[in-house]
């Protein structure tokens, strides 16, 4: 069965870094969308990506992120100027489309660690 | 906000045991998912449930929707080891973008 694969697992960083998340969502899904889960917490919606924009985004997506699809295959999230409360599991989904019948698909997540 | 909070935070129980977690949210819907979450792992889609339906069944999951105490619960019957893991509910309004809440972790004794 397809599946959304993130790189790396896991990411180790300075603070004040930038580090770059990426995934490669399921091929014919058309909707991207990044999430984070702070330890213990609960999973928080970071932003959505459609044809090649930003669909919709949360308070947390501030300038310090950004979003690209590179290439017809790979989506990243950067995240710039990395502070200790950016440590988190980041999880990228796909879906085929938005609505009852695209459910999201996710990744396995990379956990971030800022020092 | 619209996210759901699930209840309780933490179960454990014995396999062969029914465990239900349920989750509560405050704004109007479009539908309500649940999705689990192994040990390390992305979450998975379990279930959606529409806003009009009070129902639904999928094998040993049952799930059920109050709105008009803004409600939901999640039923696994005869649990198994297997099932250890967290159970997320995930609100929708307009956009469809799932809002996730704290989640139930399950531990199934075998």
């Amino acid at each position: 069965e397809p599946e959304v694969t993130q790189t790396p697992s896991h990411q180790v960083t300075q603070m004040g870094q930038e580090v770059i998340l990426r995934c490669v969502p399921i091929s014919n899904h058309l909707y991207f969308y990044w999430y984070r889960q702070i330890l213990g917490q609960k999973v928080e919606f970071l932003v959505s990506f459609y044809n090649n924009e930003i669909s919709e985004k949360s308070e947390i997506f501030d300038d310090q992120f950004s979003v690209e699809r590179p290439d017809g295959s790979n989506f990243t999230l950067k995240i710039r100027s990395t502070k200790l409360e950016d440590s988190a599991m980041y999880f990228c989904a796909s879906s085929r489309g938005q609505g009852e019948n695209s459910p999201l698909h996710f990744g396995n997540g990379t956990r971030l660690t800022v020092t | 906000s619209q996210q759901g909070e699930e209840d309780p935070q933490a179960l454990s129980i014995q396999e062969g045991e029914n465990a239900t977690m349920n989750c509560s949210y405050k704004t109007s819907i479009n539908n309500l998912q649940w999705y689990r979450q192994n040990s390390g792992r992305g979450l998975v889609h379990l279930i959606l449930i529409r806003s009009n339906e009070r129902e639904k069944h999928s094998g040993r999951l049952r799930v059920t929707l109050d709105t008009s105490k803004k409600s939901s619960s999640l039923l696994i019957t005869a649990s198994r080891a297997a099932d250890t893991a967290s159970y997320f509910c995930a609100t929708s309004r307009g956009s469809y973008i799932p809002t996730f809440g704290r989640g139930t972790s399950l531990i199934v004794h075998p």
